[in-house]
């Protein structure tokens, strides 16, 4: 069983639609990571929080501990935001290390 | 705004040959990683270095595998002797602390032959 788990695998919206990508956890995690993949391979961080909302722009993302599971929103899409979306988090290791266990991302089009 | 860079972005190399992935981290960044994507698959978490070791290492990361930071600015993946298996993104990454958010370079594709 994947530790991270994303849905929808992928997504297909008209412009202008409001956009959910969900992610559920099974490990105990310290914070959460939204990433961007562009087509072209590069990878952006979004957002990183550990409890509640955070809000940048059009894009929205949640996090509810209890129930190990994020959300990520996108208001009024935009073709421009065609991408992949990876949910990550940071899970605590065995001698107090951590490391990112990666989501299989979200493929989002907005078509025009 | 500063930024994670890498090269090559693109390395073709044959099976058994040796390569060297390399990255500059954000200059006052202290946290490194490096991650893989292969092609079609999800990225995967290879090694962190913290202090100029190793602080942690996936399953992966096996012998074939180092990282090194040789200058105080470069920080590179040397794979020894690579297989067909080992094409893949790979991604370098850096943070100011373990605790924030990581800036990713824009990866060097390597491809086995």
């Amino acid at each position: 069983k994947n530790e991270v788990e994303q849905s929808p695998q992928n997504l297909t919206a008209q412009e202008g639609e409001f956009i959910t990508i969900n992610c559920s956890y099974s490990v105990g995690i310290s914070a959460l990571h939204w990433l961007q993949q562009h087509p072209g391979g590069g990878i952006v961080s979004l957002f990183m929080l550990s409890s509640g909302k955070k809000k940048h722009g059009r894009l929205i993302a949640t996090i509810n501990i209890q129930e190990k599971h994020s959300s990520l929103h996108i208001t009024a899409s935009h073709p421009r935001d065609s991408a992949v979306y990876i949910c990550a988090v940071r899970s605590w290791q065995r001698g107090g290390s951590e490391k990112l266990v990666f989501g299989k991302g979200t493929k989002l089009t907005v078509n025009p | 705004e500063p930024e994670v860079t890498q090269t090559p972005s693109h390395q073709v190399t044959q099976m058994g040959q040796e390569v060297i992935l390399r990255c500059v981290p954000i200059s006052n960044h202290l946290y490194f990683y490096w991650y893989r994507q292969i092609l079609g698959q999800k990225v995967e978490f290879l090694v962190s270095f913290y202090n100029n070791e190793i602080s942690e290492k996936s399953e992966i990361f096996d012998d074939q595998f180092s990282v090194e930071r040789p200058d105080g600015s470069n920080f590179t993946l040397k794979i020894r002797s690579t297989k067909l298996e080992d094409s893949a993104m790979y991604f370098c990454a850096s943070s100011p602390t373990g605790a924030r958010e990581q800036y990713f370079g824009p990866g060097t594709r390597l491809t086995v032959t």
